[in-house]
């Protein structure tokens, strides 16, 4: 049991170059959330996905895009990277949004540097 | 609305001292409350969380949290700190309990002196 994984772990990429971060999770978790962290400012909910086929705009969404094809994956894209974006990302997911089964399980980051 | 407010972003304590992180918090109605550490180079993970019942929670490795409704506090506790303490900690307020709407404080940085 993995747990919640992330691909990659470090990236350097040059203003304007697109990439895609990978997330997957193995706990059959129907919710899955995309966060930045920035020093100093806690994190910050980019996208989230309710399910499969889902997504939906979190508290900083623009610049970003996502999508949910299988349950146990999400992907975080960036267009054409702004330093502005960089950023550790991280990814969660849980196995609801409320009640007794709402608590998050992380993954371990993706520390991205936009030159 | 909500926000939380982390007094202290960086605390330093000695080995077998107490250990105290601040939390308050701004909510319109009965928040859900939650402390995650962070270790070094690794996500979050769950310390504890408060949901409804009992305001003094009790969570993993010693640590514990008390909800004072009237001081809109959720201060973290653990009564002896242990070198493998040291991390990132993280207070979360959430209303009606909703994963989505999570919303962190700024982190504090706990450092423990042998």
């Amino acid at each position: 049991n993995a747990g919640v994984t992330q691909t990659p772990k470090f990236r350097v990429l040059k203003t304007g170059q697109s990439m895609t971060l990978l997330c997957a999770q193995d706990m059959n978790h129907e919710y899955m959330y995309w966060y930045r962290q920035d020093p100093g400012m806690g994190l910050r909910l980019i996208h989230y996905s309710v399910g499969e086929g889902t997504t939906a705009k979190g508290e900083v969404p623009d610049g970003y895009n996502v999508s949910r094809l299988k349950k146990q994956n999400f992907l975080l894209g960036l267009e054409s990277a702004a330093p502005s974006q960089t950023s550790v990302y991280f990814c969660a997911s849980s196995y609801s949004d409320g009640g007794s089964d709402n608590e998050q399980f992380f993954g371990p980051g993706t520390r991205l540097t936009v030159l | 609305a909500q926000s939380v407010t982390q007094l202290g972003s960086h605390v330093s304590v000695s080995e077998g001292a107490l250990v105290l992180l601040r939390c308050n918090y701004s909510s319109s109605v009965p928040p859900y409350l939650f402390w995650y550490v962070q270790y070094p180079n690794q996500g979050l993970q769950l310390l504890l969380k408060y949901t409804t019942g009992a305001t003094l929670v009790k969570g993993i490795n010693g640590f514990e949290a008390e909800f004072k409704k009237s001081e809109t506090s959720f201060h973290l506790t653990k009564p002896s700190a242990h070198m493998s303490d040291a991390a990132e900690y993280f207070c979360a307020v959430t209303l009606s309990g909703s994963a989505r709407q999570l919303t962190f404080g700024s982190g504090t940085q706990l450092t423990v002196l042998p």
